[in-house]
């Protein structure tokens, strides 16, 4: 067990819905990732937030956002879904704000767009 | 453009043997490398790391070799063992790009008993 917690861990909506994705971090850990795995993929990187503010973006698309509340969780908010933005969503944490050995990744939340 | 590769998507060994994992990168700024293990239904766990500054890291069964010249490293598992069987993913930062990690696509080891 990583720490790291994700919510849902199934998800499956239509075309054009809008989802929230959920993470919480390991206790204590500033930093949240979030990254995309579609099928047969590598990782993709989206967004990083560090206490609440948005440090670097990956290739996460407009129809996309991201924030970190004052408890440190993070939602990852996917709208007008398209049948291509199925895939594991990562998140990651780690408890300063640049990456490094200590990134502990959750389960991750599958998203199927039908 | 893909910056991290990973040309074997899979590789098969025998329990005892060595298990060797490549990875190719692109971009002279990368400056940390990470392997990844990932197991179904789980998120990836960091294995082991190496900094630029270095060729070589080891942790156990698990070394890992950087060369930069070549802009290649490799994770070395001796012996491997049937609980090694997962998917390996190579990945790499950069201090100019706000460490964010970038990942190779991955290679999926079975060891056989």
């Amino acid at each position: 067990d990583s720490g790291v917690t994700q919510t849902p861990k199934h998800l499956i909506t239509a075309t054009g819905q809008r989802v929230t994705l959920r993470c919480s971090p390991r206790s204590g850990d500033l930093s949240v990732y979030w990254y995309q795995q579609s099928l047969d993929q590598g990782l993709q990187f989206l967004i990083h937030y560090y206490n609440g503010e948005e440090r670097a973006k990956g290739n996460i698309l407009e129809r996309f956002s991201a924030q970190q509340f004052p408890d440190l969780h993070s939602e990852l908010n996917l709208s007008s879904l398209e049948l291509g933005d199925s895939a594991l969503y990562f998140c990651a944490s780690s408890a300063r704000g640049q990456v490094n050995t200590e990134a502990f990744f959750g389960q991750g939340t599958r998203l199927t767009v039908v | 453009d893909q910056q991290v590769k990973q040309n074997s998507p899979s590789l098969s060994v025998q329990e005892g043997r060595i298990s060797i994992l490549n990875c190719d990168y692109t971009n002279s700024m990368f400056d940390y490398f990470l392997w990844y293990k990932k197991y179904p239904a789980e998120g990836p766990t960091f294995l082991i790391s190496i900094s630029s500054i270095k060729d070589k890291n080891e942790d156990g069964r698990f070394t890992v070799f950087l060369n930069k010249s070549a802009k290649h490293l490799s994770l070395h598992i001796v012996p491997s063992q049937p609980g090694d069987s997962a998917v390996y993913f190579c990945a790499a930062s950069a201090k100019n790009a706000g460490n964010m990690l970038t990942f190779g696509g991955g290679t999926r080891l079975m060891v056989k008993p």
